[in-house]
């Protein structure tokens, strides 16, 4: 596809679950991003992958969160043992060019995640 | 520290008037890159302009313009003549120093009414 793809669009599951959410971003782009975004609110940094440096992870708010980038293109955020906070919609974005950050970041559709 | 700050969290008006929505940023560097992205009902941001520290240029875009001024620390959007398309949130973000990420605005909500 054109654009960086998010899957699921929507996720509902109990609290105390785990959950992993996929981004697929655009082809070449060597920088991909995790935010989250809750209801009303700004866009909360998660984690930051550039090319083969060891990511930037800063932006987690505890253990249970985690995030792999595998190839150097698609990534997954795992949530271990939800909790109802977790609720949010959580948006993967990437870019070209080093250092990634400095460029326009591509943004996907997010994931709803709704914890129970 | 390094701070964004948008403080109208709301803003309506009637489609073809003109609408500024303010973004004040905060940062000891002195090489820094501002951002705005539009975040439309659909949810995907969309990427509007990026500008350095060191270009307080204007710049215009169509309807859109953008006004950096170092003096005060801001980096304000205006809307020429708005539209209902224009509905959406904005979105100011700052990159500064050797930070590997953006800091963002909290967003301000525009609703451009017919």
């Amino acid at each position: 596809g054109a654009g960086v793809s998010q899957s699921p669009s929507n996720k509902v599951t109990e609290k105390g679950k785990d959950v992993e959410l996929r981004c697929d971003p655009i082809s070449g782009h060597t920088a991909l991003y995790w935010y989250r975004q809750s209801l009303g609110q700004g866009l909360e940094f998660l984690i930051y992958f550039q090319g083969n440096s060891a990511p930037d992870k800063s932006g987690l708010p505890s253990d249970r969160f985690s995030a792999e980038r595998t190839g150097g293109s698609v990534s997954t955020l795992t949530i271990q043992r939800t909790q109802q906070e977790d609720s949010a919609v959580y948006l993967c974005a990437s870019s070209l060019g080093t250092p990634g950050i400095l460029w326009p970041q591509h943004f996907g559709d997010g994931t709803r995640l709704s914890i129970l | 520290a390094q701070k964004v700050t948008q403080a109208q969290t709301e803003i309506s008006v009637v489609e073809k008037e003109d609408v500024t929505l303010d973004c004040v940023y905060e940062t000891r560097d002195t090489t820094y890159y501002l951002f705005w992205y539009k975040q439309p009902p659909s949810g995907e941001l969309v990427f509007l302009i990026r500008r350095n520290s060191f270009d307080e240029q204007n710049e215009i875009s169509g309807r859109y313009s953008w006004n950096f001024q170092k003096s005060t620390s801001s980096f304000n959007f205006t809307i020429t003549a708005s539209q209902v398309v224009d509905s959406a949130v904005y979105f100011c973000a700052l990159n500064a120093g050797n930070n590997r990420k953006l800091i963002w605005g909290l967003g301000t909500s525009l609703a451009v009414n017919p």
